[in-house]
């Protein structure tokens, strides 16, 4: 079993719509937590960084962690079609290594 | 502010040659990693470095030689290409993933072996 896990996608929406992304975690060890938005031949960008469980919320984002059940997500609402790209979650200890999900694919219909 | 760079961005080379992809950050953070990503795997960590002349191997470091001479530089050699290694080269740099602190990539460097 992978450390992370995350739904393979791709996914399509039409504008507007509330976007749910999630993930699946095996390490308890793991505490900080993040999600990283990649956009077409570009490197990863940070979008949210949680530690431990909780929401975040950031405009549009929402992060939620709920460790005792070692499930991640992403909500996007009011989606645009500038939100169209490639969502990673990744997760980390104190080894400052980052672990990541396999990424899942999002598209924002117009 | 430069921030990561990575070069080339594109490289096209023969199989059994020697590859280099350079990595040079302006932020003097202590981590570098190397990452490949490739469809059906997501991004994978190759080698990592915690400091100048600290490197370790990451889950996929088969084929890949690494050295740490200088805290903003951090090179990735493929000692002899092979078409196995045809992917999309990410380094990293990171000041250490704990009190809030994350990983900041690089463009990424496209490299096709023939």
């Amino acid at each position: 079993q992978k450390e992370v896990e995350q739904d393979p996608g791709p996914l399509s929406v039409p504008e507007g719509a509330i976007v749910s992304l999630n993930c699946t975690y095996s390490n308890s060890a793991f505490q900080y937590f993040m999600w990283y938005r990649q956009y077409s031949r570009k490197g990863p960008e940070l979008l949210m960084y949680t530690y431990s469980s909780g929401n975040k919320e950031d405009g549009r984002f929402t992060a939620q962690v709920d460790k005792s059940s070692k499930y991640i997500s992403l909500f996007i609402r009011d989606s645009q079609p500038s939100d169209s790209a490639t969502y990673l979650c990744a997760t980390t200890g104190a080894n400052s290594k980052l672990t990541f999900g396999k990424g899942i694919t999002l598209s924002v219909r117009p | 502010d430069a921030g990561i760079t990575q070069s080339p961005r594109y490289k096209i080379t023969e199989t059994g040659r020697q590859v280099t992809l350079m990595c040079h950050q302006t932020w003097s953070h202590s981590y570098m990693f190397w990452y490949r990503q490739d469809l059906g795997h997501g991004l994978r960590l190759i080698y990592y470095s915690a400091a100048a002349d600290i490197t370790d191997k990451g889950e996929v470091p088969d084929g890949y030689v690494v050295s740490r001479s200088k805290t903003e530089n951090f090179p990735l050699t493929l000692e002899s290409a092979t078409r196995s290694q045809t992917s999309v080269y990410f380094c990293a740099s990171s000041p250490g993933l704990n009190s809030g602190n994350t990983i900041y990539f690089g463009e990424g460097s496209w490299l096709t072996v023939v």
